[in-house]
């Protein structure tokens, strides 16, 4: 069956730019997480929300960031007035169990530069 | 400051041999340990995990095992094929609480 997808794969913003990243889990996938992968690092956790609801958004590094799921499948990211900083794969993930633990499926991510 | 630490970025080991990826832990509440797999340009996937209420856990030709006392925990890979060439990451959770990954180990199996 079909995995999680993203789009789109590359985005190239100019600073200050605003940017949306698209996350498709896999259907009926209950949990859906995001994660920044900066360069030679792990990926660090953003957001947790499970169905429609964002239990956790401890992780968005400040103001700029927002995401959301309103109807509790596709999610999208969104990035306000990037930065430099924010240059970093963004990976999306979903797992079938309302958990933070259970087994995630990961997508391959969206890449992102800002010049 | 590092929760998870993976003190090896890569890793070379002979085909058909024993690789073993090394990884450390300094926060005492966790509790779940998971081992993630990434190939270039795909996103990771799950390989195996460990609850803190065990030491050893198998699947196949991984098994992963876990010290609490030394907060240390590693991967085993017997044998080594070369379709495990890849990273890998250590993740950690403690009380059902996000994960914390690892920076990764690339492990090459040599020919």
């Amino acid at each position: 069956g079909a995995g999680v997808s993203q789009s789109p794969r590359y985005k190239v913003a100019k600073r200050g730019q605003d940017v949306a990243l698209r996350c498709d889990p896999i259907s009926g996938h209950v949990s859906l997480f995001w994660y920044q992968q900066a360069l030679g690092q792990g990926p660090e956790f953003l957001t947790y929300f499970q169905n429609e609801a964002q239990l956790d958004k401890s992780g968005l590094p400040s103001d700029r960031f927002f995401a959301e799921r309103p109807e509790g499948s596709v999610s999208t990211l969104k990035i306000q007035r990037t930065q430099q900083e924010d240059s970093a794969v963004y990976l999306c993930a979903s797992s079938p169990r309302a958990s933070v633990t259970y087994e995630q499926y990961f997508g391959p991510g969206t890449r992102l530069t800002v010049t | 400051d590092q929760q998870v630490k993976q003190n090896s970025p890569s890793l070379s080991v002979q085909e058909g041999r024993i690789s073993i990826l090394n990884c450390d832990y300094t926060n005492s509440m966790f509790d779940y340990f998971l081992w993630y797999k990434k190939y270039p340009a795909e996103g990771p996937t799950f390989l195996i995990s460990i609850s803190s209420i065990k030491d050893k856990n198998e699947d196949g030709r991984f098994t992963v095992f876990l010290n609490k006392s030394a907060k240390h925990l590693s991967l085993h890979i017997v044998p080594s094929q070369p379709g495990d060439s890849a990273v890998y990451f250590c993740a950690a959770s403690a009380r059902d609480d996000k994960i914390i990954f690892g920076k990764g180990t690339r492990l090459h199996i040599l020919p």
